[in-house]
């Protein structure tokens, strides 16, 4: 079965500091990835989604980067955090239709 | 803008009442609709979706949701909840799925909770 994967599962980071938020899947091969944003009294909101290695589609203009350097792996990046950054950011994969989308633990994230 | 209206953000019922939330979306083409919950300290998890044949879904743990067109909504039903169902629940909907990179565009969420 398939199984997904993030890590840290919490972080506590200074404004200015880097961030890196990585998200495997397991089970599966050429599974289209996605990172959401969860904030406080909101919906989750798409913030990336890849379909293939290096390809990478951005929804909403940001502070924040995303990438796909293997099939399996999905990362979420930042050089400088901004206090906005804070929420709850969560990975999801679908099959190659991309019509039910998984979801992963989640990282909360609080920049201070 | 498309988007997903869930107009109940929090829901306090007993045990053994029935539970109706509803979900809205403004979008006149074809759409796939879901339902996800998230208990406590857990994942979000599918709990049903709707892509197309009968408008009335079944899915895990007695929860059900009735897709009209009409009304463009997609509410979720429990004719019986139980204290283990306090969660918050989320509408999803894809519009137009094109079979490629769909986004899931996700109403505010509803926080269930249930007293015994």
């Amino acid at each position: 079965s398939q199984t997904i994967h993030q890590w840290p599962a919490t972080l506590v980071q200074p404004v200015g500091s880097p961030l890196s938020l990585e998200c495997t899947v397991e089970g599966t091969s050429n599974p289209n990835l996605y990172w959401y944003r969860q904030a406080a009294g909101r919906g989750l909101q798409l913030l990336f989604y890849s379909v293939g290695i290096g390809q990478i589609s951005s929804e909403v203009p940001q502070n924040l980067s995303a990438s796909r350097p293997q099939d399996r792996q999905f990362i979420l990046s930042s050089k400088k955090l901004l206090l906005s950054d804070s929420g709850f950011y969560l990975c999801a994969w679908s099959g190659r239709a991309g019509e039910t989308q998984y979801f992963g633990p989640g990282t909360r994230l609080l920049v201070l | 803008a498309q988007s997903v209206s869930q107009h109940n953000h929090h829901v306090i019922l007993s045990e053994a009442a029935s539970l109706e939330l509803g979900c809205n979306y403004s979008y006149g083409g074809t759409v796939n609709l879901f339902w996800y919950v998230q208990y406590p300290g857990q994942h979000l998890q599918l709990l049903l979706k709707y892509f197309s044949g009968d408008p009335l879904v079944k899915g895990i743990k007695g929860f059900e949701a009735e897709f009209i067109k009409s009304k463009f909504s997609f509410n979720l039903r429990k004719p019986s909840v139980q204290w283990s169902d306090t969660a918050e629940y989320f509408c999803a909907v894809i519009l137009n799925p094109t079979g490629g990179g769909n986004k899931l565009t996700f109403g505010t969420g509803t926080q269930l909770k249930v007293e015994l």
